[in-house]
């Protein structure tokens, strides 16, 4: 079965500096795909950022990059010089190529203060 | 944006009433899904669908059902509402490739009274 693993607190982090949120996994597969979502307070989940398993560089999108360790199964989001409107819940999500299904963590809480 | 939408979008019913989510596309995807969410939980897959009467559960699908008689419509009943399923539910679908990104709806806000 698919695990996805978010144990981080609430964070709070300051305008312009960076943040990583830790994402762990646990898959017997050898080809699946890692998903990081957005969700602001006003509820919409927003796609940020993929990786593939075989994919032999980091994925990066923007402000976004995926620090993906595939030995220790972990899958962390990096976000780059955070502005107030990273404020939000993030959130981890895999699915593995003979599984249909998508599973997510519990979810990492970022406050940006200026 | 991704043609998906949820109806309704927030539902009062009381405990015992059958209860009836729609989940609406667009876009031909393949698999369809519905999560609830809830605090300190994050999404919980209920059901999932990789195909027209093609579906299969989830980790916390008591006391839920759900069909798929058409690509477009994927349906969550609650058979009997309880307390315990008050929650925000929302449909996701997403395409064939294991690379495609899932599109998420509005979500549904519920509460069971």
């Amino acid at each position: 079965a698919q695990k996805i693993t978010q144990t981080q607190p609430g964070m709070f982090v300051q305008e312009k500096e960076a943040v990583t949120l830790d994402c762990t996994y646990d898959t017997s597969d050898q080809s699946y795909g890692l998903f990081w979502y957005k969700q602001p307070s006003s509820g919409e989940m927003i796609f940020l950022i993929y990786q593939g398993s075989y994919d032999e560089q980091n994925a990066t999108e923007g402000r976004y990059s995926l620090n993906f360790q595939k030995a220790r199964k972990s899958a962390n989001l990096v976000i780059s010089a955070s502005q107030l409107g990273d404020s939000a819940m993030y959130f981890c999500a895999m699915r593995s190529y003979g599984n249909n299904r998508l599973a997510f963590g519990k979810g990492n809480q970022v406050v940006v203060i200026p | 944006d991704a043609g998906i939408t949820q109806s309704p979008r927030h539902k009062v019913t009381e405990t015992g009433t059958p209860v009836t989510l729609r989940c609406h596309q667009t876009e031909n995807h393949r698999y369809m899904y519905w999560y609830r969410q809830d605090p300190g939980h994050g999404l919980r897959l209920i059901h999932y669908s990789y195909g027209v009467k093609d579906t299969d559960k989830g980790e916390v699908s008591d006391g839920y059902s759900v069909s798929r008689s058409k690509t477009e419509d994927f349906l969550l009943t609650l058979e009997s509402a309880t307390s315990s399923q008050t929650s925000v539910y929302f449909c996701a679908i997403k395409g064939t490739g294991l690379n495609t990104e899932a599109f998420f709806g509005q979500g549904t806000r519920l509460t069971v009274v």
